[in-house]
């Protein structure tokens, strides 16, 4: 089976930076992504990494190390519509490349 | 572009009833998925397709049925519904994740009481 852990919140002041860990235990990892949820909405997609190393989408970026089954989401430069809960995702291969989710990390913004 | 497409929004369901909650995709995407969401506890896989007649179980199947038979829809029926389904019922689908591009989109939800 899977599992991922990441904080359950976190908050952080408006322009400041801050960083969500994830760390996982699956059998056959193909990926890890991140999503974003505000309240009530539908996940949205934020990032993919397949690979070692950093990717970076503007003001968020997402780094993995398949050697130590870690990984975390960055976001720079807060803003206060950046409030809401993030998700890690793993594919596992051994389950249909099925996406699953950690429990979520809620970030609360602060002026 | 509809993209994700889930009806209805919202429903409630007398403990026994049966109902199938609706999902289309206008995106021509392989994968489809189901995933319910509770407070504390993330999204949980229910069932997936990765085509057209193929479906198989999640993490949290029992209670519920899909079937596959067009690329667009992935139907989930409850079959005799119980409060502990009380959740909010998210659709995605993707193209096939073995490729580059595995994103995944969501429709807007459907948020389902069982009294």
């Amino acid at each position: 089976g899977q599992s991922l852990e990441q904080p359950s919140e976190v908050t952080a002041v408006e322009g400041a930076i801050v960083q969500i860990n994830c760390t996982y235990q699956t059998s056959g990892f193909y990926g890890l992504s991140w999503y974003q949820q505000h309240d009530g909405g539908a996940p949205t997609f934020l990032s993919y990494n397949a690979l070692d190393g950093l990717e970076e989408t503007g003001r968020f970026s997402s780094f993995l190390s398949r050697s130590d089954s870690y990984g975390y989401l960055l976001l720079q430069e807060l803003q206060m519509k950046d409030s809401a809960s993030y998700f890690c995702a793993v594919r596992d291969s051994t389950s249909g490349y099925a996406l699953n989710f950690g429990k979520g990390t809620s970030l609360l913004v602060t002026p | 572009n509809a993209g994700v497409t889930q009806t209805p929004k919202f429903q409630v369901l007398k403990t026994g009833q049966s109902m199938t909650l609706q999902c289309a995709q206008d995106m021509n995407h392989e994968y489809m998925s189901w995933y319910r969401q509770d407070p504390g506890m993330g999204l949980r896989l229910i069932h997936y397709s990765v085509g057209a007649g193929i479906t198989d179980q999640g993490e949290v199947p029992n209670g519920y049925n899909v079937s596959r038979s067009t690329t667009e829809d992935f139907p989930l029926r409850l079959l005799s519904a119980a409060p502990s389904q009380t959740s909010v019922y998210f659709c995605a689908s993707s193209y096939l994740p073995t490729g580059k591009n595995t994103e995944a989109f969501f429709g807007q939800g459907t948020r389902l009481t069982v009294v």
